[in-house]
């Protein structure tokens, strides 16, 4: 089973470049989460997107945009990056509904993303 | 706005040693998560923790619940190497449409030693 699938795994950009990472699953659920990860802040919602066609901003969400392409992906755009956006951004999703709390979220293996 | 505070941050502790991971939180919320990271991995999920009183336990783990305390405790029993990794306390909170908000405490760092 793939879960939560992001690509890239390894970036290296200039700053002002701009940027997609993309974020597919296969678990058919509806909900699908960004963050990004910092040395000693664990991790902050960014954007989400509780169902399809539907997306709203998380706790840091200056400097992105979000795309719910479909039920499967979404993906996050740096417009003009930053070096204070170099950091581990991960995906993840999660069911719908009142007995999505039974679940967790299920969570990708990351995009390592610095930025010069 | 939900805060999420854990400690310690940091925890060196010998193989066979018992010890227990703080969580506390700010607000009200009634779903706590426990996730692990390995360096360089992803996260993986170790309990869910739906109601007041709610005790879960896998191996050497055992996590509750104190919903009117606000605290969540992740209970660690006869400490083995494997153990070492990066535990996260995650607390709900619901944000509409059938949606829930995860707010993350800063992890605990722990280090199992021979």
């Amino acid at each position: 089973n793939a879960g939560v699938t992001q690509t890239p795994k390894f970036q290296v950009l200039k700053t002002g470049q701009s940027m997609t990472l993309q974020c597919a699953q296969d678990m058919n659920h509806n909900s699908m989460y960004w963050y990004r990860q910092d040395p000693g802040m664990g991790l902050r919602l960014i954007y989400y997107s509780a169902s399809e066609g539907t997306t709203d901003k998380g706790e840091v969400p200056n400097g992105y945009n979000v795309s719910r392409l479909n039920k499967r992906e979404f993906s996050l755009r740096l417009e003009s990056a930053a070096p204070s956006q170099t950091s581990v951004y991960f995906c993840a999703s999660s069911e719908y509904g009142t007995a999505f709390s039974n679940q967790p979220q299920h969570f990708g293996d990351g995009t390592r993303l610095s930025i010069l | 706005e939900l805060k999420v505070e854990q400690n310690p941050l940091f925890l060196s502790m010998q193989e066979g040693k018992n010890y227990t991971i703080y969580c506390n939180y700010s607000t009200t919320s009634d779903r706590l998560y426990w996730y692990r990271q390995d360096p360089g991995k992803s996260l993986e999920s170790l309990f869910v923790l739906l109601s007041n009183g709610a005790v879960k336990q896998e191996g050497r783990l055992m996590a509750s619940l104190d919903t009117k305390a606000r605290l969540s405790t992740l209970h660690i029993t006869a400490a083995v190497h494997d153990l070492s990794a990066t535990y996260f306390c995650t607390a709900a909170l619901y944000s509409g449409a059938g949606s829930y908000q995860l707010t993350f405490g800063k992890g605990t760092k722990l280090s199992v030693i021979p």
